[in-house]
């Protein structure tokens, strides 16, 4: 079975403030891939990342960074200098080999007020 | 815009009744997702077609159904209604045939709500 857990529920941050949002997942495949996935309150759902198993490189788009340990099965997502309009729902997803279901964990609503 | 539009965009019905939802994946994607998010159950996966046939089963009722035409479009049927069926349901799609294979491009949804 995969999970993927996203203790935090709620952040709010003031702009400017660097913020992380935790994703813990499990799987027992050695072949599976990561997510972030990004819902405005406009409400579409905007693909933000996607990464391997076998690739642990962190990555830094702009502000944004992830962050990937096997070790601690954790994929986390770092905003640097928040800004008003990174305020949305982040989800953490997972899927494991080609053509297995996508699963979502329950989603972290970040607030950045000015 | 993700180039995948779904409608309606809401929709209000009663209990008992079937409604349809219907989905046009980005041009040029074989695969269409179905996703229903709700406030307990969170995003949940329902089904995937590719190129016109089911490809992978999720958590989806009996009561629901979907398929996808030649053209590529997909329709959401959903019949006997119940209050718990409220959701914003989410179409998605991609080039190709699995969902670890690369990004879903997803419709702004269709919001449900069954009174």
């Amino acid at each position: 079975a995969q999970k993927v857990t996203q203790a935090q529920t709620e952040i709010s941050v003031v702009e400017k403030e660097d913020v992380t949002l935790d994703c813990v997942y499990e799987t027992r495949d050695t072949t599976y891939y990561l997510f972030w996935y990004k819902q405005p309150p406009s409400g579409e759902l905007v693909f933000l990342i996607r990464r391997n198993s076998f690739d642990e490189q962190n990555e830094i788009s702009g502000r944004y960074s992830w962050n990937f340990q096997k070790s601690t099965s954790s994929f986390n997502f770092t905003i640097t200098a928040s800004q008003v309009v990174d305020s949305a729902v982040y989800f953490c997803a997972l899927v494991t080999g080609a053509n297995s279901k996508l699963t979502f964990g329950k989603g972290i609503t970040l607030s950045v007020r000015p | 815009d993700s180039g995948v539009t779904q409608t309606p965009k809401h929709l209000i019905t009663a209990t008992g009744q079937r409604v349809t939802l219907r989905c046009s994946p980005r041009s040029g994607d074989l695969s269409v997702y179905w996703y229903q998010q709700s406030l307990d159950q969170g995003l949940q996966f329902l089904i995937q077609y590719y190129n016109g046939e089911e490809r992978a089963k999720g958590n989806i009722l009996e009561r629901f159904s979907a398929q996808q035409f030649p053209d590529l479009h997909s329709e959401l049927n959903l019949s006997s209604l119940e209050l718990g069926d409220s959701a914003l349901y989410f179409c998605a799609s991609s080039p190709r045939g699995g969902q670890g294979t690369g990004e879903l491009f997803f419709g702004e949804g269709s919001r449900l709500t069954v009174l």
